[in-house]
């Protein structure tokens, strides 16, 4: 069973635009949500992270968005640059999931146009 | 080097072969986590060691998977008797506090290959 979803295995953007990335959850009692970012043959990179007492949270060309009555998140990269163009994955955890058991989802590649 | 290191990076082994996984967490680092992704699927986890001890061994499928960590540095993943749906890329990370999120961090991964 499937505990975190992303629905979309892929998505092109133009250079300059805004890419967005969204993943669903279905366990309430996770609290903590994560965006890996993975290349080919490297490990997922850690990205940004929400707790769920927020609601949005942003670094540099990269916000998270919560929204827990829907149970979903969204990754919004602006502007976009080919550089971003990689496989991105949301995780969750929660305490009583275990903190520290991510359940991932199963990626959405993001392919940045020049 | 500075990052985690896992070996070897790929492993082909025959059906019903044991295989050792190994990861090198970076230095200092107490906690360390074994994941699994089969293809086109999103990591899973498998074990979570904090120190020496398994905190959490949950995520290992059944008995034919074992890990250690005798001193608290590397460890290794061991699986018994492997079968074609044991192919997947092995991923280790590690942290220095126990959290998951932002402060840990994944090696390039195993890729196993059972034939």
């Amino acid at each position: 069973d499937q505990q975190v979803k992303q629905n979309s295995p892929s998505l092109s953007v133009q250079e300059g635009r805004i890419s967005i990335l969204n993943c669903d959850y279905t366990n309430s009692m996770f609290d903590y949500f994560l965006w890996y970012k993975k290349y080919p043959a490297e490990g997922p990179t850690f990205l940004i992270s929400i707790s769920s007492i927020k609601d949005k949270n942003e670094d540099g060309r990269f916000t998270v968005f919560l929204n827990k009555s829907a149970k979903h998140l969204s990754l919004h990269i602006v502007p976009s640059q080919p550089g971003d163009s990689a496989v991105y994955f949301c995780a969750a955890s929660g305490l009583q999931t275990g903190a520290n058991n991510l359940f991932f989802g199963t990626g959405t590649r993001l392919t940045v146009i020049p | 080097g500075a990052g985690v290191s896992q070996t070897p990076s790929n492993k082909v082994t025959e059906k019903g072969k044991y295989v050792e996984l190994r990861c090198d967490p970076i230095s200092g680092h107490t906690a360390l986590y074994w994941y699994r992704q089969s293809l086109g699927q999103g990591p899973e986890f498998l074990i979570y060691f904090q120190g020496t001890g398994a905190a959490d061994d949950s995520g290992l499928p059944n008995d034919r998977f074992f890990a250690v960590r005798p001193e608290g540095s590397v460890s290794t993943l061991k699986i018994q008797r492997t079968e074609r749906g044991d192919s997947a890329v092995y991923l280790c990370a590690s942290s220095l506090s126990g959290a998951m999120g932002t402060e840990a961090f994944f090696g390039q991964g195993t890729r196993l290959t059972v034939v």
